[in-house]
């Protein structure tokens, strides 16, 4: 069974550029995460979509960040413009609905965002 | 207040020895998940373990057990007989079950075990 997968993997931008990171989940997982992982940091949930709704985005800082899943599979997520404290590993994680072993959530390699 | 804290930023241990890191969570919800991920330095989180609040008896996958201690509010993850790609970082993390529509998981800081000859 493929895993989450996640592109680009890695990207260098400066600031006040837009950028935009792709996900496709596990096949059959409705819902879809981001997590934001700041150097030394756990991960922080930036979204949380349920089929293509929004369940939590509560902090999603939504002057500069967007994120969709038109089709209920696969996911996007937009940073415009960015700035220096963007930068971070940017992971992307699903889980089935309904939901098996203790909600587990399957991860992503990550996109690691530099914003110089 | 922290709802996941690992206070240990740094472990050590030597190959084929037992190691435990520690995990303490604060939750009011009665019911709630507790899970470990490991991070290895490509970055992708790789569940290990999972404990429900509910689940009587601890948690066990191979190597890895989780020490749960309700009343204690502790979830320490025990790996047992370390080997050399055990080197990585380990996140605890926390589902509270009663926080509406979303299941989103609460992390630690985490903990870097680094196994040793």
């Amino acid at each position: 069974e493929a895993g989450v997968a996640q592109s680009p993997r890695y990207k260098i931008i400066e600031k006040r550029q837009s950028v935009a990171f792709w996900c496709n989940p596990i096949s059959g997982h409705a819902t879809l995460y981001w997590y934001q992982q700041i150097l030394g940091q756990g991960p922080k949930l930036l979204i949380q979509f349920q089929n293509n709704g929004v369940v939590d985005d509560s902090q999603l800082p939504k002057d500069r960040f967007s994120a969709e899943r038109l089709k209920g599979v696969d996911s996007t997520l937009k940073i415009q413009p960015a700035k220096l404290e963007d930068s971070a590993v940017y992971l992307c994680a699903s889980s089935l609905n309904p939901p098996g072993k203790g909600k587990t959530q399957y991860f992503g390699p990550g996109t690691r965002l530099l914003v110089l | 207040a922290q709802k996941i804290t690992q206070t240990q930023p740094g472990m050590f241990v030597q190959e084929k020895e037992a190691v435990t890191l520690d995990c303490t969570y604060d939750t009011s919800d009665p019911s709630y998940g507790l899970f470990w991920y490991k991070q290895p330095s490509s970055g992708e989180m790789i569940f290990l373990i999972y404990q429900g609040s509910y689940d009587q008896q601890n948690a066990t996958e191979g190597r890895y057990s989780l020490n749960f201690q309700k009343a204690r509010k502790s979830a320490n993850l025990v790996i047992s007989a370390s080997q050399l790609g055990d080197s990585a970082m380990y996140f605890c993390a926390m589902r509270e079950d009663n926080t509406g529509t979303a299941s989103k998981l609460t992390f630690g800081t985490g903990t870097r075990l680094q196994v040793t000859l």
